[in-house]
């Protein structure tokens, strides 16, 4: 019953520094996605990646990079953190890009400092 | 832009009463409609998916409606719990985009 993956589940960055969040997903979905999670904002979509071999950007992906691996892991990686980018971080999957329910992962918090 | 309101913000009921959550969304065109529960320092967990051509669907003590053409749905949790106590989503996707409400945090009393 593991479903949606995501690794670290806390990390604390110095501004600068780089870091790579990972996430798997067991359920042979094609869809990944990644939000963030900020109080008073509600979850925004960084980027997304329909199917296996694209990455598409969300509503705020500027400082991120993202890699799709294979059709199980979707990576995102922030090159050198900004203290703006403190949050909670989620990755997602649904079996497509239609109308199937999204599975969320138990987030990661990320602090930068 | 979709843009996808929850009133009230925060909501606090003795057990036993129902609870009505409300999610409103300004682009109609939407492919369906998603409840999340979300606890605290949890990821978010689905509870019920509308479909567009749905006007509703249930689970157990849960109900969501949908009015695509107002632009409105509510989430009903009958006989509530205090295990009902939770932050409650909504979600709608307009083609590969799903936008978020901000959520409403229910507090059931004992």
């Amino acid at each position: 019953n593991a479903g949606v993956t995501q690794t670290p589940k806390f990390q604390v960055l110095k501004t600068g520094q780089s870091m790579t969040l990972q996430c798997a997903q067991d359920m042979n979905h094609n869809s990944m996605y990644w939000y963030r999670q900020d109080p008073g904002m509600g979850l925004r979509l960084i980027y997304y990646s329909a199917s296996e071999g694209t990455t598409d950007k969300g509503e705020v992906p500027n400082g991120y990079n993202v890699s799709r691996l294979n059709k199980r892991e979707f990576s995102l990686r922030l090159e050198s953190a900004a203290p703006s980018q403190t949050s909670v971080y989620f990755c997602a999957s649904s079996l497509d890009m239609a109308g199937n329910t999204i599975y969320f992962g138990e987030g990661s918090w990320l602090t930068v400092v | 832009k979709q843009e996808v309101t929850q009133i009230p913000a925060a909501l606090s009921v003795p057990e036993g009463e129902n609870l009505v959550l409300n999610c409103s969304f300004t682009d109609s065109a939407i492919y369906n409609l998603q409840w999340f529960r979300q606890d605290p320092g949890k990821g978010l967990t689905s509870l019920l998916l509308i479909q567009s051509s749905q006007r509703e669907q249930t689970s157990g003590r849960l109900n969501a409606s949908l009015d695509k053409s107002s632009g409105r749905s509510t989430l009903y949790i009958a006989a509530s719990q205090p295990g009902d106590s939770a932050t409650y989503l909504c979600a709608v996707r307009n083609d590969y985009k799903l936008s978020f409400g901000a959520g409403t945090t229910v507090t059931v009393r004992a």
